[in-house]
């Protein structure tokens, strides 16, 4: 198993430009989490779904950001417009059952944002 | 969910074993208590989870007390390649979700 697929592993870009990132989830595993990560704020949940269905948004900063999960091998979080603020580690995880964590997440490799 | 609070920071020396607490005092019924553990430009893996008593694995282990209002995290005889972050978060099975503290970096010295 290949593990979670992410892409671009680093993303430089204007102020003001669109940004997609990419993952692809191990197959069989139902849940997906999309993370940021920076020095002052840690850890951060954006949003997750479970079986494709976005489950909880709550943590999406504003507007400019949204994530799809069209279907089971495939989801993307987009930032449109961009701003320096921005600039982190966006992390993908998945889980095979939103019930029981009795495996953990499985962690991509995560995408460094950079937003000059 | 559970909010967690960790040491920032613990100092370990290679074949020491390394006990870090975490301290949980809103847990939920429904909440496990689970570890990762993250190397710089990486994402967090997995170590172990537990809900109470002990709990081991080839890697660590877990030791949660009855009223579950904290655990702590055991690691065998550490080596310098444990150097890293350790995540203590809860899992809430009804949310489906867990939220990750401010973590303990572990420096483990030779």
């Amino acid at each position: 198993d290949a593990g979670v697929i992410q892409s671009p592993r680093h993303e430089v870009t204007e102020m003001g430009q669109e940004v997609t990132l990419r993952c692809k989830p191990i197959s069989g595993h139902n849940s997906l989490f999309w993370y940021r990560q920076t020095m002052m704020r840690g850890l951060e949940l954006l949003i997750y779904f479970n079986n494709n269905v976005p489950i909880d948004d709550s943590g999406m900063p504003e507007d400019r950001f949204s994530a799809k999960m069209p279907n089971a091998s495939f989801s993307t979080l987009k930032i449109q417009p961009s701003e320096p603020r921005d600039s982190a580690v966006y992390f993908c995880a998945t889980n095979r059952d939103k019930i029981s964590d009795e495996y953990g997440y499985t962690f991509g490799s995560g995408t460094r944002l950079t937003v000059v | 969910l559970a909010k967690t609070t960790q040491p920032i920071s613990m100092d370990s020396y290679e074949g020491q074993e390394v006990n870090i607490t975490c301290s949980h005092n809103n847990i939920a019924t429904n909440d496990y208590i689970t570890w990762y553990q993250q190397f710089p430009s990486q994402g967090p893996r997995f170590i172990i989870q537990g809900y109470k008593t002990k709990v081991t694995n080839e890697v660590a282990s877990l030791f949660i007390p009855a009223d579950r209002k904290s655990s702590t995290l055991s690691l065998p005889r550490v080596s310098l390649s444990d150097t890293a972050v350790y995540y203590c978060l809860g899992f809430n099975t009804n949310a489906g979700k867990s939220t990750f503290g401010d973590g303990t970096t572990l420096t483990v010295k030779p």
